[in-house]
C-alpha cells in the first residue's frame, strides 16, 4: 500500500480563491509528522507547513493551512486566497516513527492559479 | 542562511561514465539527506548521514552509487557505471538535529540525463 496517496493529479484556481489540495497518509506508528512541500518549475523543494501527530491544533503558516483529521488520516493542504506565484507542484510528505526524519513523499498533484 | 547549493545543475553523461554531483548544506546541518525524483513522482530516499556518518541507505542505492560525507561538511555522490534508468533529479537536503523544528532545506537540485 502507498504510503502517501494524493488522489488529483491537477488542480485549476482562480486567483483570489481558496484551494484544497488532499492528502492521506497510511501509517501504524503513534508519532508521525506531516509536511507540504511546494515545487516550482524551478525545481527546488520548498517547505510550506508541518504537522506532527501528537499537536492538537491543525497547523497554520501564512496563507497555508493543513486540515488534519488523525481519524481519516488525511492531510489536507488548504491555500486561501491564491496567487499567480502559486502555480507550481505541490507534494505531502510524512515522516514515520522518531528516526532519521527521512520523509515518504506523495506523486503531487500541479496546481495551476488563472488570473 | 545561504541555503543547501548543489553542483551541477545539469549533468549529461554517455551511459557507462561515472559521474560525481557535490552538494553543500547549510553551514549549521549536521543532518544530510539526498533524494532522487524522476519525472512524474515524488522524491525518494536515497541515503541519509549525520555529520560524517552515513546512517541509513535506501535499497534503491544499488552497489553502483556511493555517497560520502568527508568532515561532516560537504557531500558528494558518485554512480558509476552509469545507466538510463539513473537519468533523474538528484536532491539533497540539510536540517538541524533534534528540537521540534523539523524543517529539511533542500537544493535546486542536480538533473542527470543519461544518452
Amino acid at each position: 500500500a502507498q504510503k502517501i496517496t494524493q488522489t488529483q493529479p491537477g488542480m485549476f484556481v482562480q486567483e483570489k480563491e481558496a484551494v484544497t489540495l488532499d492528502c492521506t497518509y497510511d501509517t501504524s506508528d503513534q508519532s508521525y509528522g506531516l509536511f507540504w512541500y511546494k515545487q516550482p518549475s524551478s525545481g527546488e523543494m520548498i517547505f510550506l507547513i508541518y504537522q506532527g501527530s501528537y499537536d492538537e491544533q491543525n497547523a497554520t503558516e501564512g496563507r497555508y493551512s493543513l486540515n488534519f483529521q488523525k481519524a481519516r488520516k488525511s492531510a489536507n493542504l488548504v491555500i486561501s486566497a491564491s496567487q499567480l506565484g502559486d502555480s507550481a507542484m505541490y507534494f505531502c510528505a510524512m515522516r514515520e516513527g522518531r528516526g532519521y526524519s527521512t520523509l515518504t513523499f506523495g506523486k503531487g498533484t500541479m496546481l495551476l492559479v488563472s488570473p | 542562511d545561504t541555503g543547501v547549493s548543489q553542483d551541477p545543475r545539469h549533468k549529461i553523461t554517455k551511459r557507462g561514465q561515472n559521474v560525481t554531483f557535490r552538494c553543500d548544506p547549510i553551514s549549521e546541518h549536521n543532518r544530510l539527506y539526498w533524494y532522487r525524483q524522476t519525472l512524474g513522482q515524488g522524491p525518494e530516499f536515497l541515503t541519509y548521514f549525520q555529520n560524517e556518518a552515513q546512517l541509513e541507505k535506501s535499497r534503491l542505492l544499488s552497489d553502483r552509487f556511493s555517497a560520502e560525507r568527508p568532515k561532516g561538511s560537504f557531500s558528494t555522490l558518485e554512480i558509476q557505471r552509469t545507466e538510463q534508468g539513473d537519468s533523474a533529479m538528484y536532491l539533497c537536503a540539510s536540517r538541524t538535529e533534534g528540537g521540534t523544528n523539523e524543517k529539511l532545506f533542500f537544493g535546486s537540485g542536480t538533473q542527470l540525463s543519461v544518452l
